[in-house]
């Protein structure tokens, strides 16, 4: 188990289903991170909060938002996705948001949207 | 503008070999950088890093070389094992600016090291 968890796994979902991924860390970490990986794409960063204060939107469209209620947990919520939204979401944290120690990810969930 | 290249979309070298991944950048406010190691189904993980007051940092098997002035830094994994064999993404981190605060990756080179 990787310090890092995401759930689920897997999402397959409609475009008008509304649904939420969930990420996890129990590292002790201030900041956490939404990335998208595309096939043959590099990680695009969504999101970045630190302290559980959102610090960063790269201009991600509202259809995703996200949630961060405490410094260990972070949500992307998602509704009336697109089938280009299809991608594996990856959640990261790290203990400053210049990543010296590196950041830490969890393995990701792989969504389809159909 | 994708601010951090890698150029190879893969790479394939025999086992005892040396593997040699490379990245170039455009931001020169980029002053640390980061190689990842992904493999299939699990997130990628920290492999090295290099501050850009060094041109070198060496950690077992692997190397990172950092040319400020060409914007390039590479891998070397050497000798190569077969467990090597996995997607290699280089990152880098701002001291300020846009990039501030936040990893742009490239876009990943795939590595296969054959026995």
């Amino acid at each position: 188990e990787t310090g890092v968890t995401q759930t689920p796994r897997h999402l397959v979902m409609g475009m008008t289903n509304k649904k939420s991924l969930k990420c996890e860390q129990h590292l002790g970490h201030n900041a956490m991170y939404w990335y998208k990986q595309s096939a043959k794409k590099p990680l695009e960063l969504m999101f970045v909060y630190n302290f559980k204060e959102q610090t960063e939107n790269n201009s991600v469209p509202s259809r995703f938002s996200p949630e961060c209620p405490n410094s260990s947990h972070l949500f992307l919520h998602l509704h009336t996705l697109q089938p280009e939204d299809s991608a594996l979401y990856l959640c990261a944290s790290s203990q400053d948001r210049r990543g010296f120690m590196g950041y830490t990810f969890g393995s990701g969930t792989r969504l389809t949207v159909v | 503008d994708q601010q951090v290249k890698q150029n190879s979309p893969s790479l394939s070298v025999q086992e005892g070999r040396i593997s040699i991944l490379n990245c170039d950048y455009t931001n020169s406010m980029f002053d640390y950088f980061l190689w990842y190691k992904k493999y299939p189904a699990e997130g990628p993980t920290f492999l090295i890093s290099i501050s850009s007051i060094k041109d070198k940092n060496e950690d077992g098997r692997f190397t990172v070389f950092l040319n400020k002035s060409a914007k390039h830094l590479s891998l070397h994994i050497v000798p190569s094992q077969p467990g090597d064999s996995a997607v290699y993404f280089c990152a880098a981190s701002a001291a300020g600016g846009t990039s501030y605060g936040k990893l742009t990756f490239g876009q990943g080179t795939i590595l296969t090291v054959h026995p």
